[in-house]
């Protein structure tokens, strides 16, 4: 099993709407959770981070963390064809100095 | 504020060759890290530095990569001898670090292209 999975995608959403990007790992243990938006040929770029069950709102960016079911996601509203990107989930081990571990990212395409 | 600076953006040798990548993190970012990102994969980490000592290269192939961090700012990673399966972008990253925060945020650099022929 992965330590960090993710659909790769491409999830397709018409502009406006809302894409609903999940993630799932297996080390019960994990402290932090981590959004990257990477666009094709760029580096990562860290959109927002969660650490307590529940939700998290940052503008149009929602992250939610359960973890019972070790699972978090990220919902971004009024999609628009700029957030068109690959969305990587970081998590923070809880062994290793901050050592993240990345999933393989979900490709988001919103059409016009 | 400049970000995290890297070079050379890209290059292409032929396997068996040696190549080395420099990065400059942010100003008075202790830590420093090395990902290795493979085409349709996210970025593994390859070495994590805590000032100029090394805290985590669990992935770090020893026998061709290397890496140091003199003086606790600039860092390079060399390959010797490098193999096709290294083609990749290598990517720096740095953060405020200091071990206590759980959420230290790491911010990127543009990252190395390599391509192994």
């Amino acid at each position: 099993q992965k330590e960090v999975e993710q659909n790769s995608g491409p999830l397709s959403v018409p502009e406006g709407a809302i894409a609903s990007l999940n993630c799932t790992y297996s080390d019960r243990g994990s402290q932090s959770f981590f959004w990257y938006r990477q666009y094709s040929g760029k580096s990562p770029e860290l959109i927002m981070f969660i650490y307590s069950n529940g939700d998290k709102e940052d503008g149009r960016f929602t992250a939610q963390l359960n973890k019972a079911s070790q699972y978090v996601s990220l919902l971004i509203r009024d999609s628009q064809p700029s957030d068109s990107a690959t969305y990587l989930c970081a998590v923070q081990l809880l062994t290793g100095f901050q050592k993240l571990v990345f999933g393989t990212g979900t490709r988001l395409l919103v059409s016009p | 504020e400049a970000g995290v600076a890297q070079s050379p953006r890209y290059k292409i040798i032929e396997k068996r060759q040696s190549v080395a990548f420099w990065c400059n993190p942010i100003s008075g970012h202790a830590t420093l890290y090395w990902y290795q990102q493979i085409l349709g994969q996210g970025p593994k980490l390859l070495i994590q530095f805590q000032n100029n000592g090394v805290v985590d290269d669990s992935q770090l192939p020893k026998d061709r990569f290397s890496a140091e961090r003199l003086k606790g700012v600039d860092s390079t990673l060399k390959i010797q001898p490098a193999k096709l399966e290294d083609s990749a972008v290598y990517l720096c990253a740095s953060s405020l670090g200091g071990g206590f925060s759980s959420t230290d945020t790491q911010y990127f650099g543009p990252g190395t292209r390599l391509t192994v022929l």
